[in-house]
């Protein structure tokens, strides 16, 4: 079973920074959170991921909760190409499980 | 980058047939590899874990008679749907668990996905 929730969707004006909750109030010391998106028709892409961290790149950052419940991906300049399913994964076992994703609409 | 190529990324098949979907990693070893399926307006959905030279695990519900999977070498995992049924129609997707010290390692890399039509 996915052990995060994600709103099922979210609106976001093109150059305005998108910021994209999950809970994970289950997961454990140790288990990673991994975010991917996936646009229409294509696998899954990898975003970022943490352990306990803020983590930062070239595509996005990632905020993490000190009790490590909740993350925010933050997209700093949405753009209308950052549309997509974006999903946050814990992952257990060495596998990723995803549930239902956040569906990311950038508008102009 | 740590990439995986997938093939076909699309194909028609009629009911009763074989279909035969690749999983290829390129300039990395992979061990271990995860194939999914993705109904419309869905999402993904853990299929099998398979790991070079052993049988792949299925998770629950999935028939591991009618999925084969194929793990021979260390870049190339197979999924067969054999006697296919327009029920089987979905887009699988592959992922390989990338080996840490690859360039652009992360941890996880997905092929682009297969739909499958069956007819």
């Amino acid at each position: 079973d996915a052990k995060t929730t994600q709103p099922t969707s979210m609106d976001c004006a093109e150059g305005r920074a998108a910021n994209l909750p999950c809970n994970h109030s289950t997961i454990s010391g140790n288990e990673y959170v991994y975010w991917y998106r996936q646009i229409h028709s294509q696998g899954p892409q990898y975003i970022i991921h943490g352990l306990k961290n803020n983590e930062t790149n070239e595509m996005a950052s990632l905020i993490i909760t000190e009790d490590r419940k909740s993350s925010t991906l933050i997209l700093p300049h949405a753009t209308l190409r950052d549309t997509a399913v974006y999903y946050c994964i814990v992952r257990v076992l060495n596998m990723l499980t995803f549930g239902g994703g956040t569906r990311l609409m950038v508008k102009p | 980058g740590a990439v995986v190529s997938q093939h076909p990324s699309w194909v028609i098949c009629k009911s009763g047939t074989s279909v035969k979907i690749e999983c290829r990693s390129l300039d990395f070893q992979a061990t271990t590899m995860f194939w999914y399926r993705q109904f419309p307006k869905q999402s993904l959905m853990l299929m099998a874990t398979s790991n070079e030279g052993s049988k792949a695990t299925y998770e629950q519900g999935v028939e591991k008679d009618k999925f084969l999977i194929n793990h021979a070498s260390l870049t190339l995992s197979t999924l067969t749907v054999t006697s296919a049924h327009p029920e089987d129609s979905s887009f699988y997707i592959c992922s390989a668990r990338v080996p840490p010290g690859v360039t652009g390692y992360y941890g996880y890399t997905f092929g682009s996905g297969t739909r499958l039509t069956v007819v």
